[in-house]
C-alpha cells in the first residue's frame, strides 16, 4: 500500500516554463489536496478535489491549474513559472467527512526551485 | 478569523529530556484538532487526534491535551529521543458547507541533542 505519491521529488525550472507535478493515491479516498509549504508559513491550500470531475480554488490558486479525472490522480500544473512559485509543494488525501474525522494522508512533498 | 498559533518556533533539548509544545486556535466552529510530524524532507503524519469533549490522549511518548474552554493544546514529549528531532504541526479541523477545511499552525521545530 504505497499512499500518496508524488512525483518528481525536485526540479528546478526557469522563469516562464511549465511542468506538472503528479499526484496519485491507492487509498480509494474521494478528496484530494494540494498545499504549499513556505519557510515559516503554514501549509497554504492551492486546490482542493471532492472526487472526480470536481475540483475548487483554495486559498492561493493563482498560477496554478488542476484536473481530476480518475479517482487516483490530481495533477498539478504550473503554467508561466515565476520565482514566487518556489515552494515546497504537498499533495494529501482523506475520506469524505462522513466516513472519517479528517485525516490528511500527505505524499513526501515536491521540492520546486524557479530560477 | 481563523488562526493557529505555535510555540516556541523552535526547541532544542537534550536527549531524554522532557518538553511540551504549546498550540493556540482561533477557529469556529471546532471541530478536531490534530498533532502531525514532519521529519526533515517528508510529509507531515498524523500523531493524535483531540476531539471537542477529549481532555488527555496518549500515543507512546506522546501525549497530547485540549482545553477547549481556553482554545489551548499541548503536546508533550516524555524522554526524548533523538528520532523525535522534527517539526511539529497543530492543525484545526473545521467543518463547514459539508466539508473539512483544515487550519495550519507554522510548526515548531525541535532538534533533540545527544
Amino acid at each position: 500500500n504505497a499512499g500518496v505519491t508524488q512525483t518528481p521529488k525536485f526540479r528546478i525550472l526557469k522563469i516562464g516554463q511549465s511542468m506538472t507535478l503528479q499526484c496519485t493515491q491507492d487509498m480509494n479516498h474521494n478528496y484530494m489536496y494540494w498545499y504549499r509549504q513556505d519557510p515559516g508559513m503554514g501549509l497554504k491550500l492551492i486546490y482542493y478535489s471532492v472526487g472526480a470531475g470536481i475540483t475548487d480554488k483554495g486559498e492561493v490558486p493563482n498560477g496554478y491549474n488542476v484536473s481530476r479525472s480518475t479517482t487516483e490522480d490530481f495533477p498539478l500544473r504550473l503554467e508561466l513559472a515565476a520565482p514566487s512559485q518556489t515552494s515546497v509543494y504537498f499533495c494529501a488525501s482523506s475520506y469524505s467527512p462522513t466516513l472519517t474525522t479528517g485525516e490528511l494522508f500527505f505524499g513526501e512533498g515536491s521540492r520546486l526551485t524557479v530560477l | 478569523k481563523n488562526q493557529v498559533e505555535q510555540s516556541p518556533q523552535s526547541l532544542i533539548i537534550l536527549e531524554g529530556k522532557n518538553c511540551t509544545l504549546q498550540c493556540n486556535y482561533t477557529v469556529s466552529p471546532f471541530s478536531n484538532l490534530r498533532w502531525y510530524k514532519q521529519d526533515t524532507g517528508r510529509g507531515p503524519v498524523s500523531l493524535t487526534i483531540m476531539t471537542f469533549s477529549e481532555n488527555t490522549k496518549s500515543n507512546g511518548r506522546y501525549t497530547a491535551t485540549l482545553d477547549a474552554d481556553t482554545k489551548q493544546s499541548s503536546l508533550h514529549i516524555t524522554a526524548s529521543q533523538l528520532s523525535d528531532s522534527a517539526s511539529y504541526i497543530c492543525v484545526v479541523i473545521l467543518y463547514t458547507s459539508g466539508t473539512y477545511k483544515y487550519i495550519f499552525g507554522t510548526g515548531t521545530r525541535l532538534k533533540v541533542l545527544a
